[in-house]
């Protein structure tokens, strides 16, 4: 069974920085795109970034580029999310999620990030 | 980046009724590169359709997908309880992978 188990979520001032971590296991981590997507209170959901397998590529949205940067450790099973320089408009549920090719197939329970003074 | 609107924004109907959600892309998907996804409250997102019309691993087929270029369906011949939520498309072909706003098919 396919699990992602998203750490590292919390209550951070404006202009702080947070790491988002997310555990895989259950299917080969190392053989799948893996994906952000966030999800702001009451709100839909936004694609935030994706990485290749061997995390030669990298694609982000335009908002957060040059702010965020996500990684992964194939050896660890582990998706990172590192964000600098947070703003308010980035308080959301932040999801882990495997991806087949570019679809989103499966989903963490999400990380609750709030940006807030 | 492609824009993706989804219309109705809400849907009210009674359980057994037939619901029809609609997804329009601001240009033409390659490959029609289009998926569908539930939502209910406090969960996180389900796959359901994929390449617009593909049903996903135990998605009932009461379920199903359509459309091709810029305009694609989501229909459920009868509603079930269980399918009262929020549903968004997602084009998945372009970078940067955009959302609809969502469609809530709720209880009339």
């Amino acid at each position: 069974e396919v699990q992602l188990v998203e750490s590292g979520g919390g209550l951070v001032q404006p202009g702080g920085s947070l790491r988002l971590s997310c555990a895989a296991s259950g299917f080969t981590f190392s053989g799948s795109w893996m994906s952000w997507v966030r999800q702001a209170p009451g709100k839909g959901l936004e694609w935030v970034a994706n990485i290749k397998q061997d995390g030669s590529d990298k694609y982000y949205l335009g908002s957060v580029e040059g702010r965020f940067t996500v990684s992964r450790d194939n050896a660890k099973d582990s998706l990172d999310l590192q964000m600098n320089s947070l703003r308010a408009d980035d308080t959301a549920v932040y999801y882990c999620v495997r991806d087949q090719g570019w679809l989103h197939v499966n989903w963490g329970q999400g990380a609750l990030v709030t940006v807030s003074s | 980046e492609i824009v993706m609107t989804q219309s109705p924004g809400t849907l009210s109907l009674s359980p057994g009724e037939r619901a029809t959600l609609s997804c329009r892309a601001s240009r033409s998907l390659s490959n029609n590169y289009l998926a569908w996804f539930q939502q209910k409250p406090g969960q996180a997102p389900r796959l359901l359709i994929y390449d617009a019309s593909t049903r996903a691993t135990d998605v009932p087929d009461r379920v199903s997908g359509s459309g091709s270029g810029t305009d694609f369906t989501l229909t459920i011949s009868r509603l079930e309880p269980e399918d009262f939520a929020v549903y968004y498309c997602q084009q998945y072909g372009t970078a940067p992978k955009t959302f609809g706003q969502g469609t809530k098919v709720e209880v009339k």
